[in-house]
């Protein structure tokens, strides 16, 4: 079975500072790897996804994350915070071996920006 | 174009009653997902269905339904409702099906059990 660790259930940062989201997995084959973020009263938006080839990803927003196999991490950092990026974080695994939409979520990150 | 829509956005249901969600998914997407969010135990998901046809269920118990209709709206039914099912229920809607694909997430439905 599949399973996401994310570090710390709330993160504050100061308005310019970098933002580092933790996120590990356990599985038993790499899976695919994903941030979700949401906002208060929505649904959850894909910030960026990891499938195959090159092992750090950019997604919208100013977002980044690097799939690091040896760790079995994926964390999310962005260089400056902005007040908008305020909300909660969301790290999901797939199992690439399963042909339907399964997404295993960790228990999600708030982000706090201070100005 | 319009997103993933959820009918009720709000309800309120006493035990042992039974409740019905709706989901209309984006046009042309053909799978929908159901996730339930609650603060103790995070986002799970409930099922998926594709083209009328159940691909994945999580693990919840037989109180818990959904189907797919041929225009991709989806229902989900929870019936004998208990204390611990007041969560978020989001849908979720994406192209295909697929362990690497894209889901568009709808604003959920708001369901308190008293």
């Amino acid at each position: 079975a599949q399973s996401v660790t994310q570090l710390g259930s709330h993160v504050s940062v100061s308005e310019g500072a970098l933002v580092l989201l933790r996120c590990n997995y356990s599985s038993s084959v790499p899976p695919y790897l994903f941030w979700y973020v949401q906002y208060p009263n929505q649904g959850l938006q894909l910030l960026l996804k990891y499938t195959t080839g090159a092992t750090l990803v950019k997604g919208i927003n100013g977002f980044e994350a690097e799939f690091k196999k040896s760790e079995t991490s994926f964390h999310l950092t962005k260089p400056s915070a902005h007040m908008s990026d305020a909300a909660e974080y969301f790290c999901a695994v797939s199992d690439r071996r399963n042909a339907g939409n399964m997404l295993t979520f960790g228990g999600g990150t708030r982000l706090m920006v201070k100005p | 174009k319009a997103g993933v829509t959820q009918t009720p956005r709000y309800l309120i249901k006493t035990r042992g009653q039974q409740v019905t969600l709706s989901c209309s998914p984006i046009s042309g997407h053909r799978s929908v997902s159901w996730y339930q969010q609650t603060p103790g135990q995070g986002l799970q998901f409930l099922f998926e269905y594709f083209s009328e046809t159940q691909r994945n269920k999580g693990n919840f118990p037989g109180r818990f339904s959904g189907r797919q209709f041929s225009n991709s709206r989806s229902e989900m039914n929870v019936s004998t409702l208990e204390l611990g099912d007041s969560a978020l229920y989001l849908c979720a809607s994406s192209i295909r099906t697929g362990a690497d694909g894209e889901l568009f997430f709808g604003e959920g439905s708001r369901l308190t059990v008293l």
